[in-house]
């Protein structure tokens, strides 16, 4: 179980927003900034948001990312049929736990 | 652009060792630091290492402390994870992934390990 929290699922129908969130404590998001990754099935994992909120180039900005104290979220916005993936938040937890990832959620588009 | 290629994967028994190599390409290998990260099937991702881009420093998950060690060669380009007395809890698709910007800049396709007897 990780000490970075998930629901483990999420959904929406076509052109809407949903948000995914990621519960953590004072020594991982509360202390760092938090990345967000999409893994399409099958694939490897791709970067999505870094430093809470920054796209990678070539990330659409239907994709954005926002973190207080302890929490962060995701929101997709216009959703698409190819936003149906698991995505993950990660954080550093420091040197002693390393980098921790949330458990993932998995998003299905009605 | 920037290509990462796992080997090294396959069967290993209980207790046995295994070598995981990475060819990176399309990016200065020499300035970046290198993670290993790693999914058991049908599960979540789970950070196993990382090494800073001179060797200097190595993080490790509780979970492999003792038993695996990473390491990498700047003049081949190509990052390494020994993985010694190995478990059946050890089992996932083994990703090698950059540290740019953030853990995860970018993902290799993988390599599977199984541990079974």
């Amino acid at each position: 179980q990780s000490v970075v929290t998930q629901p483990p699922s999420a959904s929406g129908t076509p052109g809407q927003r949903v948000t995914i969130s990621c519960s953590g404590s004072r020594s991982n998001i509360g202390s760092d900034p938090v990345s967000w990754y999409q893994q399409l099935p099958g694939k490897a994992p791709k970067l999505l948001i870094y430093s809470n909120n920054q796209r990678p180039s070539g990330v659409p900005d239907r994709f954005s990312g926002s973190k207080s104290g302890t929490a962060a979220s995701l929101a997709i916005s216009g959703l698409q049929s190819e936003d149906e993936a698991d995505y993950y938040c990660a954080v550093w937890g420091g040197i002693l736990t390393g980098w921790v990832f949330g458990g993932g959620t998995k998003l299905t588009v009605l | 652009q920037v290509q990462l290629v796992e080997s090294g994967g396959g069967v290993v028994q209980p207790g046995g060792s295994l070598r995981l190599s990475c060819a990176a390409s399309g990016f200065t290998f020499s300035t970046c630091g290198m993670h290993w990260v790693r999914q058991a099937p049908g599960k979540g991702l789970e950070w196993v290492t990382f090494i800073r881009h001179d060797g200097s420093d190595k993080y490790y998950v509780d979970s492999v402390t003792g038993r695996f060690t990473i390491s990498r060669d700047n003049s081949k380009n190509t990052l390494y994870l020994q993985m010694n007395t190995m478990r059946a809890e050890d089992s996932a698709v083994y990703y090698c992934v950059t540290e740019k910007v953030t853990m995860g800049d970018h993902w290799g396709q993988g390599t599977l390990v199984t541990v079974s007897s």
